[in-house]
This record gives C-alpha cells, structure tokens and sequence, in this order.
C-alpha cells in the first residue's frame, strides 16, 4: 500500500499562472482533504470532499477549486497563482466517522514568484 | 467556534527529560482527540488518538489522556530521546463535521 501519494512534490510558479496538484489514495477512503500550512499557522483547511463527485469549502478556498471525479483521486486547481498562495500543501484521507484516523501525504512544497 | 490551544514552542529538552505539552480544546459534541506528530520535511503521522472521555491514547512512549471535564488532552514522555525533535500537533476531531481542528503546533527539540 502506498497510502496518500502527491504530486508533485515541489514547483515553482509565476505569478498568474495555473496549476493542478494531484492527490492519490489507495486505501479505498470516502473523505479527502487539502491543507495549506504556513509558519507559525499550524494547518489550515481549503477544501475537502465527503465523496465521489462531492467537495465543500473548508476554512481559506479563496483562490482554489477542486475536483473529486473518481473516489481515489482528489485535485487541488490554482487557477491564478499570487504570492499569497506559497505554501505547502498536505491531502489527506479517512474514513467516515469521527474516530477514524486522517492519513497524510508527504506534501507538495509550491512557491509562487 | 471549535479551537484548540497548545503550548507555544520551542520546548527545548535535554535528552532523558520529562516532556509534557498542553493542549485543551473547545469543541462541540464529543470530538475524538489525536496528536499528530511532524518530522522535518515530512507530513503528518499519527502519533495517539482517544475517542472517548478517560480513553488513555499511548505509541512509542508518548501517552495522552482524554480529559472531559478539563478539555484537555496533554501529551506526555517520560524519557524524551533526539529523534523525538519535531512539531506535535494536538487536534480534535469533531463528530458533527468529522473534520479535524489544529492549533499552530508545538516544536520540540532534543539535545543530547
């Protein structure tokens, strides 16, 4: 089992430009989730998705949109990229339930100039 | 809204050291509480997690104890090592959104 899976694991954007990043999970979870975590902010929710072909808005989804089409693969869009978006981002998945264990990805190191 | 507080870092510790970091939690419903711990460049892993009020949670020497009536859930190590360095983070996770709340996190290093 390889878990949660990013990619990809690091990029450098300019300003303006778009990006997807992709997240991966083979452990057959319903709920997936994008982080951003920043110093000194602990980790902050943008989006996240309670099932195949559903997503939600989390705590900061300004500037990001999200796409669950297949209940394996969950993808973080940055359609205009701005310097306020360098960061690095963690997906993470679970089960339903309020007990289960949220497992995380290595991360994706995104830098926007 | 729901939060959680924990101990500003860095806690810095000899090795061999007692550790504790506080953390206490507002949260409606009855959350499940986990610590997840950090390494340099890495992602998150779960380090404990208590799903119930009393429920002790404990994994590699670190214990936490679900405290209902306090809101807290304190991490503990009896004998701290170097490769204990990283950022803990304590976060409940509330039953009526399932999602997961994080405080800023707490760094602890180790020295020998």
């Amino acid at each position: 089992n390889a878990g949660v899976t990013q990619t990809p694991k690091f990029r450098v954007l300019k300003t303006g430009q778009s990006m997807t990043l992709l997240c991966a999970q083979d452990m057959n979870h319903e709920y997936m989730y994008w982080y951003r975590q920043d110093p000194g902010m602990g980790l902050r929710l943008i989006h996240y998705s309670v099932g195949e072909g559903t997503t939600a808005k989390g705590e900061v989804p300004d500037g990001y949109n999200v796409s669950r089409l297949k209940k394996q693969n969950f993808l973080l869009g940055l359609e205009s990229a701005a310097p306020s978006q360098t960061s690095v981002y963690f997906c993470a998945s679970s089960r339903q339930g309020s007990s289960e264990t949220q497992y995380f990805g290595p991360g994706t190191r995104l830098l926007v100039l | 809204g729901d939060s959680v507080t924990q101990m500003e870092g860095p806690v810095t510790l000899s090795e061999e050291a007692f550790l504790t970091i506080n953390c206490t939690y507002t949260a409606t419903g009855y959350p499940s509480l986990f610590w997840y711990v950090q390494y340099p460049g890495e992602g998150l892993q779960l380090l404990l997690k208590a799903t119930k009020a009393d429920d002790k949670g404990s994994n590699k020497g670190f214990e936490a104890t679900y405290r209902k009536e306090t809101t807290s859930f304190h991490l503990e190590k009896g004998s701290v090592q170097v490769s204990d360095s990283a950022v803990y983070f304590c976060a409940p996770r509330t039953d009526n959104t399932d999602k997961l709340i994080f405080g800023t996190g707490t760094r602890l290093q180790v020295f020998p």
